[in-house]
């Protein structure tokens, strides 16, 4: 079975501090990909990163940046300088060889809400 | 270039009447998902559809449920008959191909309240 799990519900930090979500994974499968997604106020899910997990090599791209280790079963996401525009639900997702990869498992999401 | 068109945006409806979900993926796109979203059971993918084909329906809850994909530019997701507990936001989302290399791609979500 596969499962994703974030534990924050929800985050609350002032603009320009630094802030990371946990994302933490469970499958048996050794071919996966993990997601991150964003859903801002108006509702639609936003596409963020994907990452296979035959590459452990962390990502940043501008703000943004993404920490997978495979040891922990953990692939985080942490936000530098946060804006008022990061404000949304943030969710982790997993994909397997053994649903096709097709099949995305959400976490039940962050909500961080930045306040000025 | 259009998204993922759904429609409607939000629906009422009274429980035992069927509702009727549209969705129009992004053109090219032969991947197309469903998705519904509610507070106790988070993201859950219902259905999806390679070429038009349903390939995977274990999401289905139950039989009130049904989606079809005549077309590679339509697809409905249907509740007959609806009950309160379908109340929810569902997603339509396509991708460009099969596979994990492919992201997907979200509609708005339709907004479901059944009374």
């Amino acid at each position: 079975a596969q499962k994703v799990t974030q534990a924050q519900t929800e985050i609350s930090v002032v603009e320009k501090e630094d802030v990371t979500l946990d994302c933490v994974y469970e499958t048996r499968d050794t071919t996966y990909y993990l997601f991150w997604y964003k859903q801002p106020p108006s509702g639609e899910l936003v596409f963020l990163i994907r990452r296979n997990s035959f590459d452990e090599q962390n990502e940043i791209s501008g703000r943004y940046s993404w920490n997978f280790q495979k040891s922990t079963s953990s692939f985080n996401f942490t936000i530098t300088a946060s804006q008022v525009v990061d404000s949304a639900v943030y969710f982790c997702a997993l994909s397997g060889r053994n649903t096709g990869f097709q099949k995305l498992v959400f976490g039940t999401g962050t909500r961080l809400l930045v306040s000025p | 270039d259009a998204g993922v068109i759904q429609s409607p945006r939000h629906e009422v409806t009274e429980m035992g009447q069927e509702v009727t979900l549209r969705c129009k993926p992004i053109s090219g796109h032969n991947s197309l998902f469903w998705y519904r979203q509610t507070m106790m059971r988070g993201l859950e993918l219902l259905i999806y559809f390679n070429n038009n084909v349903p390939i995977d329906d274990s999401g289905m809850p139950e039989d009130r449920f049904s989606a079809k994909m005549p077309n590679a530019s339509f697809s409905t997701l249907k509740i007959q008959p609806s009950e309160p507990r379908d109340s929810a936001v569902y997603f339509c989302a396509s991708s460009l191909g099969s596979g994990p290399v492919y992201e997907q791609y979200f509609g708005p979500g339709t907004r479901l309240t059944v009374t």
